[in-house]
């Protein structure tokens, strides 16, 4: 159940775009369309910004979009905006014996 | 409204044994997976435990095996999470979620309860 690899910081200018990537194994990231991406405002609880790889929730910003390429996945946004100044996580179903979750180690994104 | 609240943390000491609680309301709690994550001071999300919506399936992560244990009553809405044994790097604050029922993803978390273990 080792986690994922995310960098530990990105920044960007408003306006910019900037791409968080998280690089897993074939037993996670690589296996399954099942990653999923969280914000996390200081003192906050982590909300959810992208399932199932590339799909919004009802709610989130269209400027907020994933993807994935073999065992790494992206998280894009696009036209940064102050608020966007978070702690992201990725996370995944793994499956080696036994079925169970893990997270990327968090990505702080900082808005110039 | 569809709302997770977490409580039952506190302060204990090392070997000591906590329980905490999760009261869900404005969902049909026994329709879904829920899950345990927790977050050590200044780190990352970690998960801790998940259970099926019927009770039938828990898993864990590994550190926690043996130690805690996740359960849930449809009945009362709440999900819980006994803690036994505990050590100083469980000192975390404590996320209950809701899984989602038609994609991988946690949609809805509440508001953590802190849980320190120290002498």
């Amino acid at each position: 159940q080792s986690a994922l690899t995310q960098p530990a910081s990105v920044s960007g200018s408003p306006g910019q775009s900037i791409t968080i990537s998280c690089t897993g194994t074939s037993s996670d990231v690589g296996g399954y369309n099942y990653v999923s991406w969280y914000q996390q405002h200081p003192g906050k609880a982590p909300k959810l910004m992208i399932y199932d790889v590339s799909n919004r929730p009802s709610g989130v910003s269209n400027r907020f979009s994933g993807s994935k390429s073999g065992n790494t996945a992206s998280l894009t946004i696009s036209g940064l905006q102050a608020e966007d100044e978070a702690d992201y996580y990725c996370s995944s179903y793994t499956i080696t014996s036994t079925l169970s979750v893990v997270f990327g180690g968090g990505t702080k994104l900082t808005v110039l | 409204e569809v709302q997770l609240v977490e409580s039952g943390g506190g302060l204990v000491q090392p070997g000591g044994s906590l329980r905490l609680s999760c009261a869900a309301s404005g969902f049909i709690f026994s329709n879904y997976w829920m899950s345990w994550v927790r977050q050590a001071p200044g780190k990352g999300l970690e998960w801790v435990a998940n259970m099926k919506p019927d009770g039938s399936e828990k898993f864990y992560v590994d550190s926690v095996k043996g130690r805690f244990t996740i359960s849930r009553d449809n009945a009362k809405n709440s999900l819980y999470l006994q803690m036994n044994s505990l050590r100083a790097e469980d000192t975390a604050v404590y996320y209950c979620a809701k899984e989602n029922r038609y994609y991988y993803g946690m949609d809805v978390w509440g508001q953590g309860t802190t849980v320190t273990v120290s002498s």
